[in-house]
């Protein structure tokens, strides 16, 4: 099974400013016949389900706002806040879709500082 | 748009089986080509993936649960079920359904969730 990392627990930032959260996972998720990587990102907010912000590593969902960006690929990824609104405290999560069972990081908290 | 909608008992006793539900609107749990998980979530914890099942009948199942997992599909209800044998306070959590994405092991659409304690 691949087993998903994610840095820092909890993170603390001024509103406006960027907040990056890292994954690691045990193996590659990159496929090689298309070149993807199998890769998502999470948000949860107290009380509710998580909502899936970016797939393929990189790939906005529709109507996420465009300062949630994703990059990396094979083992890395980074999830980036641009500009951290009041709205975006949450939990996030990556999780890796390439194998059976999909597995999620530990989760990464995102509060105000 | 699809919703889902899990139910089921909030409180089951140990050694005894959990079983819940989740109910789809907005759309046939038939259409297009999705598998539908479950998901779990420990109290201040993280995320848990039980299983999913194809509307074929299916299914793809956690190593961790797969000795106590059934997930079953009715098409005519448009619902599917989770079965899970044996349970401790180790199984409390909120349980989620969710819908795949197309052919995809990610889960784009969830239910609200719905809480399940393993007491005596």
């Amino acid at each position: 099974d691949i087993v998903m990392t994610q840095s820092p627990d909890s993170l603390g930032v001024s509103l406006g400013e960027r907040a990056t959260i890292n994954c690691k996972s045990s193996q590659s998720v990159l496929y090689s016949s298309n070149n993807k990587n199998y890769l998502a990102w999470y948000q949860q907010k107290p009380g509710q389900p998580p909502k899936l912000l970016i797939s393929w590593a990189s790939t906005r969902e529709f109507g996420v706002p465009d300062r949630f960006s994703g990059s990396g690929s094979g083992t890395d990824f980074t999830l980036t806040i641009s500009s951290l609104q009041a709205e975006d405290v949450a939990v996030y999560y990556c999780q890796q879709y390439y194998s059976i069972p999909p597995a999620f990081g530990g989760g990464t908290k995102v509060e105000i500082k | 748009q699809v919703q889902l909608q899990e139910s089921g008992p909030g409180l089951v006793k140990p050694s005894q089986t959990l079983s819940l539900t989740c109910s789809v609107s907005g759309g046939s749990i038939s259409r297009g080509s999705h598998y539908w998980s479950w998901i779990r979530q420990p109290a201040g914890k993280g995320l848990e993936w039980i299983g999913r099942i194809y509307i074929s009948g299916s299914t793809n199942y956690n190593p961790s649960l797969k000795s106590r997992v059934t997930m079953s599909v009715d098409t005519s209800k448009n619902q599917f079920s989770l079965r899970l044998s044996s349970v401790t306070a180790a199984d409390t959590a909120v349980y989620y359904c969710a819908r795949d994405g197309e052919q995809l092991a990610l889960q784009a659409v969830w239910g609200q969730g719905t809480l399940v304690t393993v007491s005596s």
